[in-house]
């Protein structure tokens, strides 16, 4: 049972370019969500999505795209990098009456230059 | 939105030394999770508590949700140096959306051996 696994662990882009940040969950949880973590600002909600084909923002979208085609994917886009997105990404899931809180993936360190 | 304020913002101290953290908020809160993360990973919930005064261990972490309902504490004794990382608490608000936790900006763990 893997869990929420994201994929690439660490990735560096120049300014401008596009990259999908994937996130898979086999848990059949019916939210799934993107964090940023930044020094000093905690985790910051950037997308989230409560089942298929229902996206929604956080508090902070700009720059970012999502989907949600089928239950297990929710990847997470950018546009066109910018230094400002360099960050580590968390994708979290969550399911049923949420007792247990969230299961986070490992992180993409995303670096922007 | 709902913030939590989580004190301290880090915390540097000698192995055996016993820890103290906490978490407020100004509204009331149905559940709270206290989760750890470790370097170069995600988030691992620690302890879940859903009823106010509830105390709750988990080995030598001890959490309370105060009988306010608008605070919880973390405590860990006797720590040892894979205590290291950042500790975050999350709430769910009362009358909110069971999926929305709203987390803290974590606690900065490091110890001395």
């Amino acid at each position: 049972n893997a869990g929420v696994t994201q994929t690439p662990k660490f990735q560096v882009l120049k300014t401008g370019q596009s990259m999908t940040l994937q996130c898979a969950q086999d848990m059949n949880h019916e939210y799934m969500s993107w964090y940023r973590q930044d020094p000093g600002m905690g985790l910051r909600l950037i997308h989230y999505s409560v089942g298929a084909g229902i996206t929604d923002q956080g508090e902070v979208p700009n720059g970012y795209n999502v989907s949600r085609s089928t239950t297990e994917d929710f990847p997470l886009r950018l546009l066109s990098a910018a230094p400002s997105q360099t960050s580590v990404y968390f994708c979290a899931t969550g399911g049923g009456a949420f007792i247990r809180g969230y299961t986070f993936g490992s992180g993409t360190r995303l670096t922007v230059v | 939105g709902q913030q939590l304020n989580q004190s301290p913002q880090s915390m540097f101290i000698q192995e055996g030394e016993d820890v103290s953290m906490n978490c407020t908020s100004s509204s009331i809160f149905n559940t709270w999770l206290w989760y750890k993360q470790e370097p170069g990973e995600g988030p691992v919930l620690l302890i879940a508590l859903y009823k106010a005064g509830e105390l709750t261990s988990n080995g030598r972490l001890t959490a309370q949700f105060g009988i306010t309902r608008k605070d919880s504490f973390l405590n860990i004794s006797a720590s040892i140096p894979s205590d290291v990382g950042i500790y975050f608490c999350a709430g769910r608000h009362s009358g909110g959306s069971n999926y929305k936790l709203t987390f803290g900006k974590g606690t900065l763990l490091t110890v001395n051996p």
